[in-house]
């Protein structure tokens, strides 16, 4: 069946410009992750959906960032006025529910460049 | 947090059994065991997760000690296509989030 698909597996930009990623989970999925990893490093949350709740941020790094899920389903990760320190990949996951025995299905990133 | 603990780096010869340890000695009774691995340039790939009892899909084989201290994935017949970094994880059933905590893992090399 079809997994997380991410878009566009690769970005490059100019720093200063605003980037939109783009996460489709697997269907019936309520609970959407994003994370990113950077260079030789761990998996570093970002936020979290599930369901029609409020997402919690926590894992945000700065106001630069934001997400939105419509619908329930999509959801696209935007960085405003992008950093070099920005640059990472960019994962999303989902699971059918945020139980801890639901595990979470990762797509295979966005790798975003910033010049 | 729960934590894990694996060993860096570790050979299987191909078509041997990969056997990659585990120790979460801090692990509390409602925490799951998860193992993940990662192929470069893909993201996480998930393998398996138990509780307290042994579990087997068409991946692998979890085995976890009875006092839940630390467990052991079991690749049957590996292949060069398993050489990825593994990573055990403990999901913490805290709060409202239930993200995963990825340590540094093991790279697993499989050798003809």
């Amino acid at each position: 069946g079809a997994g997380v698909s991410q878009s566009p597996s690769n970005k490059v930009t100019e720093k200063g410009k605003d980037v939109e990623l783009r996460c489709d989970p697997i269907s019936g999925h309520t609970a959407l992750y994003w994370y990113r990893q950077s260079l030789g490093q761990g998996l570093e949350f970002l936020i979290y959906f599930q369901g029609n709740s409020a997402p919690d941020k926590s894992g945000l790094p700065s106001d630069r960032f934001s997400a939105e899920r419509t619908g329930g389903s999509v959801s696209t990760l935007t960085i405003q006025r992008t950093q070099q320190e920005d640059s990472a990949v960019y994962l999303c996951a989902s699971s059918f529910t945020r139980d801890s025995n639901q595990p979470q299905h990762f797509g295979d990133g966005t790798r975003l460049s910033i010049l | 947090d729960a934590k894990t603990t694996q060993p860096p780096s570790m050979d299987c010869a191909e078509g041997r059994a990969a056997n990659l340890p585990c120790n979460h000695s801090t692990i509390s009774g409602n925490e799951y065991v998860y193992w993940y691995r990662q192929i470069h340039s893909q993201g996480p790939q998930y393998i398996i997760h138990g509780l307290k009892n042994n579990e087997t899909n068409e991946m692998a084989s979890l085995i976890i000690t009875e006092d839940r201290k630390s467990s052991t994935l079991i690749l049957p017949h590996a292949t060069l296509r398993d050489t990825a970094v593994y990573y055990c994880i403990v999901r913490v059933e805290r709060g409202s989030q239930g993200n995963l905590i990825f340590g540094k893992g093991t790279k697993l090399s499989v050798k003809p």
